[in-house]
């Protein structure tokens, strides 16, 4: 019973370098979201889809992509790392049954740009 | 999706309750509060939620005020593991629940 599953846990990267964080849900949810922390905030929403080829952009989406040609994966891609994305990346899936929602997050994927 | 507010931090003795308040007085009448935590940077952990009435699990007991505007999460007897950051969020849509800074609650022996 996976559930959410981010891979890497730990990243570092050099600025320029971009990379693509993996988001796998076994859930069959619907919707995914990206969301980034940075050290002593809140999660503020990067990018989120609603469902296979539907994508949305969150509070903070520069610098960053994503797609999702399948209910399952959900991908964060960074196309040219910088410092201020330097911040730990948490995934989710989440479902809606009778309007009531309910997310689940992965154990997030700390990242380090240098 | 409605603003709520919470206090920064609290502190609680272990195996007494925890009370943690949170206002929302722009809730609109179909926004469900929803209670989060968050323990050491892990991946925020879903407890509770709440229309109108008072709710229970295994977890925490939620209590709505008859107005809606505010809500008090108790858990009712907290142990050192109960150590999180506690998210009250009213319901955005299924894939953009906002999250303030929570209240940050420290269960000392």
């Amino acid at each position: 019973n996976a559930g959410v599953t981010q891979t890497p846990k730990f990243q570092v990267l050099k600025t320029g370098q971009s990379m693509t964080l993996q988001c796998a849900q076994d859930m069959n949810h619907e919707y995914m979201s990206w969301y980034r922390q940075d050290p002593g905030m809140g999660l503020r929403l990067i990018h989120y889809s609603v469902g296979a080829g539907i994508t949305d952009q969150g509070e903070v989406p520069n610098g960053y992509n994503v797609s999702r040609s399948t209910t399952e994966d959900f991908p964060l891609r960074l196309l040219s790392a910088a410092p201020s994305q330097t911040s730990v990346y948490f995934c989710a899936s989440s479902t809606v049954t009778l309007g009531v929602t309910e997310a689940f997050f992965g154990q997030g994927t700390r990242l380090t740009v240098v | 999706d409605a603003k709520t507010t919470q206090p920064p931090s609290m502190d609680c003795a272990e195996g007494r309750a925890a009370n943690l308040p949170c206002n929302h007085s722009t809730i609109s009448g179909n926004e469900y509060v929803y209670w989060y935590r968050q323990i050491h940077s892990q991946g925020p952990q879903y407890i509770i939620h709440g229309l109108k009435n008072n709710e229970t699990n295994e977890m925490a007991s939620l209590i709505i005020t008859e107005d809606r505007k505010s809500s008090t999460l108790i858990l009712p007897h907290a142990t050192l593991r109960d150590t999180a950051v506690y998210y009250c969020i009213v319901r955005g849509t299924a894939s953009k629940l906002t999250f303030g800074t929570g209240t940050r609650l420290q269960v000392t022996l």
